[in-house]
């Protein structure tokens, strides 16, 4: 299985929205309403930011949401904040029972 | 308080072998599945695998079915990420995961385990 293909990087200014995007195929992103978003800052252990497309857990600004269409899945952060640099992984359960995640995108708050 | 605390960094030789674990407290132990990730330096996460301790039932990437067993222990609320025989490649650091179900994504992380093997 291929990871999802996600933009490198991103950057938004502080206040701006930004959206990072995750394509996969009918068999994971596109097959399932099952796509997690994740927050590492350097140095940290991952986050969970958005599960099963577009559900915020507990205690996780409303700034974060998430979708998807068709095999394109999509977190956008709105007022976008210094606070908020860093790695954003997606990831997708598939149709073999497994997870696969994305490359990783760089958040870089201007 | 939810709580995954895992066993701290190794330093091996190729072709040793090395188990860690990611000791569990705060919920039920058997009602959850815990998975493992990988990130190798510099790079990004993944799936490694995972378990549902209340029956053992075990999924593995394909990356990774044959190069890794993941197991656990429910009499003390751990989950183990082992090797038989380590490579230069396994270099890397390891997370495990809490997840409600096999498809949701983890809530609750460990803090990693990093694993440096070198001759």
């Amino acid at each position: 299985q291929s990871a999802l293909t996600q933009p490198a990087s991103v950057s938004g200014s502080p206040g701006q929205s930004i959206t990072i995007s995750c394509t996969g195929t009918s068999s994971d992103v596109g097959g399932y309403n099952y796509v997690s978003w994740y927050q590492q800052p350097p140095g940290k252990a991952p986050k969970l930011m958005i599960y099963d497309v577009s559900n915020r857990p507990s205690g996780v600004s409303n700034r974060f949401s998430g979708s998807k269409s068709a095999n394109t899945a999509s977190l956008t952060i709105s007022g976008l904040q210094a606070e908020d640099e860093a790695d954003y992984y997606c990831s997708a359960y598939t149709s073999s029972s497994t997870v696969v995640f994305g490359g990783g995108t760089k958040l870089t708050v201007l | 308080e939810v709580q995954l605390v895992q066993s701290g960094a190794e330093v091996k030789k190729p072709g040793e072998s090395l188990r860690i674990s990611c000791r569990t407290s705060g919920y039920s132990f058997t009602n959850y599945w815990i998975g493992w990730v990988r990130q190798t330096p510099g790079k990004g996460l993944e799936w490694m695998g995972i378990i549902y301790p209340g029956d053992s039932d075990t999924r593995y990437s394909p990356s990774f079915q044959g190069q890794v067993t993941i197991s656990a222990d429910k009499s003390i609320s751990t989950a183990y990420l082992q090797w038989s025989s380590l490579k230069a490649s396994d270099t890397a650091m390891y997370y495990c995961a809490r997840s409600t179900s096999l498809w949701t994504g983890g809530d609750y992380w460990g803090q990693g385990t990093l694993v440096t093997v070198s001759s």
